[in-house]
């Protein structure tokens, strides 16, 4: 079965600091992982994804991730917070066996202060 | 190229009655998956379809019923409202069924609320 855990329920940082938030998976099969963001009453925006090479995968807004197979994680990262970076993040996981859904991990909320 | 567009964006309901909401995919997309998200129990999987055919189904009562239509646009219904029901409902639209490589793209969501 897959899962997802995103250990932190909230993190804090100030803005112009490096940021983290934590992803940690299981699958059975290769992960395909994404991360998404999400503002006040709206929908899930996509952030990157890794599906396959490059460890290091570069997203949208200046987000990136590192895919760590033997500690199945994968962490999102900003060099440099912004205040508008604030709002709920999830990670989710897909396996790469044909047939399976998106798993959702339970949301990281980002608050970056001034 | 228009985004997934979810239909109504605000509903009341009260105990008792019936819903459908409604999710037109990005053009193009076959796949429309949908998700209920609370803050209790944060995003959970309802079903997904592909190409008419439900393909994947989360643990939901079958109150919660869904359709794909041939234009890929899709709706989904939940009978007999209880208080529980109240969410935020998300669809999502890929190009390709799940198993596949490809992100998913939301809508905004429905945001039900019963009373």
């Amino acid at each position: 079965a897959q899962s997802v855990a995103q250990p932190e329920d909230q993190v804090n940082v100030a803005e112009g600091n490096p940021l983290t938030v934590k992803c940690t998976y299981s699958v059975s099969g290769n992960p395909y992982l994404f991360w998404y963001v999400q503002y006040p009453n709206r929908g899930l925006q996509f952030l990157l994804k890794y599906i396959t090479g490059d460890n290091l995968v570069k997203g949208s807004y200046g987000f990136e991730a590192e895919f760590n197979k033997s500690q199945t994680s994968f962490h999102l990262k900003k060099p440099s917070a912004l205040v508008s970076d604030s709002a709920l993040y999830f990670c989710a996981v897909r396996d790469s066996n044909y047939g399976q859904n998106f798993v959702f991990g339970p949301g990281t909320r980002l608050s970056v202060l001034p | 190229k228009a985004g997934v567009t979810q239909t109504p964006r605000y509903l009341i309901k009260t105990r008792g009655q019936q819903v459908t909401l409604s999710c037109s995919p990005i053009s193009g997309h076959r796949s429309v998956s949908w998700y209920q998200q609370t803050p209790g129990q944060g995003l959970q999987f309802l079903f997904e379809y592909f190409s008419e055919t439900q393909r994947n189904k989360g643990n939901f009562p079958g109150r919660f019923s869904g359709r794909q239509f041939s234009n890929s646009r899709s709706e989904m219904n939940v009978s007999t409202l209880e208080l529980g029901d109240s969410a935020l409902y998300l669809c999502a639209s890929s190009l390709g069924p799940s198993g596949l490589e490809g992100e998913l793209f939301f809508g905004e969501g429905s945001r039900l609320t019963v009373l």
